[in-house]
């Protein structure tokens, strides 16, 4: 069927530390984002990644769209990037178009 | 300004009302989406609009219809309001093609 499907589900940082976050998708998902859900429930755009590497200040994130998966990283991390990350893709195909989700990494960081 | 904006941001309502959420966006998408999430939950589709006159159900539609009053302007409502509706509602927009999303900053909606 149509997946999203993201891990770990928790992670527990210490202020300072890296982390990696996967996504893995199957067929008939494509153009591939990630965002940050904050503390008041705000969905935060990261990257939008079909393919590829961007980086964004302590934020990179790399899609492998062959190998159906993107990991999100995140460096020094800092207790203002806690939250919940989603990764969604598209499904192109039958419903056309709709944003399929996983169902996020929790993420604490701990000063 | 935000680009896609959600009114109202909460709401309290009581079991059995007629309440309407709306959104409105300044990016000129053509499509535009309504999800619902639940705790620990991602979110779920609940109606899509690819142009004002395309109205789609999504994967939890009932309960619930939508109204595309204009490219800029798609509103959700619930007819009758039951508690397990309550839940953070989020409006979306994107262009055609499966590009990148945008979101509103989310209706928080509590049934009693």
């Amino acid at each position: 069927g149509i997946q999203v499907e993201q891990s770990p589900p928790d992670l527990i940082l210490q202020e300072g530390a890296n982390s990696t976050l996967r996504c893995n998708f199957s067929d008939s998902v494509n153009n591939l984002q990630w965002f940050h859900q904050n503390p008041w429930g705000q969905l935060i755009n990261l990257f939008y990644i079909p393919s590829g590497t961007k980086q964004n200040g302590r934020l990179s994130a790399t899609t492998v769209a062959t190998e159906r998966y993107s990991l999100l990283y995140i460096s020094s991390s800092q207790t203002t990037d806690s939250g919940v990350y989603f990764c969604a893709g598209n499904h192109y195909g039958g419903s056309q178009g709709n944003l399929i989700f996983g169902k996020g990494t929790k993420l604490s960081v701990k000063p | 300004d935000a680009d896609v904006t959600q009114t109202p941001r909460n709401r309290i309502t009581k079991t059995g009302k007629r309440i309407m959420l709306e959104c409105s966006q300044t990016k000129g998408h053509d499509r535009m989406y309504w999800y619902r999430q639940d705790p620990g939950l991602g979110l779920r589709l609940i109606y899509y609009s690819f142009d004002v006159k395309d109205i789609n159900k999504g994967e939890i539609s009932d309960g619930y219809s939508v109204s595309r009053q204009a490219q800029a302007k798609f509103s959700l409502s619930l007819e009758s309001a039951i508690p397990n509706q309550t839940a953070l509602y989020f409006c979306a927009t994107r262009r055609q093609g499966g590009t990148e999303a945008f979101f509103g900053q989310g209706t928080r909606l509590t049934v009693v």
